[in-house]
């Protein structure tokens, strides 16, 4: 199963908002509502942060959310704070207990 | 509240075997799948397998690189699953992470995460 393919890294300014795209194919990302999206400072253990595409655990700001298009999903970080600099990766379901990563997005607040 | 307790950091010598353990608190243990995820130095994130911790062997899965070499077993007495790796080799350095389902008996998310416990493979 190969990774998930996610820009190396993307930048923006306090109070932007940012975009990171997650490209998949038709057997993980583009067949499954089960999307996820984890949130990595550094040294620290990764936090769940969207699942199910779109959805927020409870605990997550509403400046995170989710879609999907075919077989590439995104994260949106609206509104950008020093603190969302981390690194993001993206996680699909790919049939019969399957999972594949993305390759992570590095986060930078300008 | 829900906790992952990992064991501590290992270092290991190439073609050795490694047991890191991972202990569960607040919640019912066995009706929560948990998930492996390694990552090596400056690396992603890489799934290993998962273990729903019922014992139903039928809900043991191991990603298709690391099969023979992994094993996920569990005591439900402590509430504790196990990750054993054998044949280990430098690129087997990394913090491996536990992690716990979203929902009972659902297997697609990592909700809640272990600490991590780093292993290092040297000579």
């Amino acid at each position: 199963q190969s990774a998930l393919t996610q820009p190396r890294s993307v930048s923006g300014s306090p109070g932007q908002s940012v975009t990171l795209s997650c490209t998949g194919t038709s057997s993980d990302v583009g067949a499954y509502e089960y999307v996820s999206w984890y949130q990595q400072h550094p040294g620290k253990a990764p936090k769940f942060i969207i699942y199910d595409v779109t959805k927020r655990p409870s605990g997550v700001p509403a400046r995170f959310s989710g879609s999907k298009s075919g077989n590439t999903a995104s994260l949106t970080i609206s509104g950008l704070q020093a603190e969302d600099e981390a690194d993001y990766y993206c996680f699909s379901y790919a049939g019969t207990y399957t999972y594949v990563f993305g390759t992570g997005t590095k986060v930078t607040v300008l | 509240q829900v906790r992952l307790e990992q064991s501590g950091a290992e270092v290991k010598r190439p073609g050795a075997s490694v047991r890191v353990s991972c202990k569960a608190f607040g919640y019912v243990f066995t009706s929560y799948y948990i998930h492996w995820v390694r990552q090596a130095p400056g690396q992603g994130l890489e799934w290993l397998g998962l273990i729903h911790p019922s014992g139903d062997k039928m809900k043991t899965k191991y990603a298709q690189e690391f099969q023979g070499r992994v094993t996920l077993t569990r005591d439900t007495s402590t509430s504790t699953v196990y990750m054993d790796l054998s044949s280990l080799r430098s690129e087997d350095t990394a913090v491996y992470y536990c992690a716990r389902g979203l929902f009972e008996f659902s297997y697609v998310y990592l909700h809640s995460w272990g600490q991590g416990t780093l292993v290092t493979v040297s000579s």
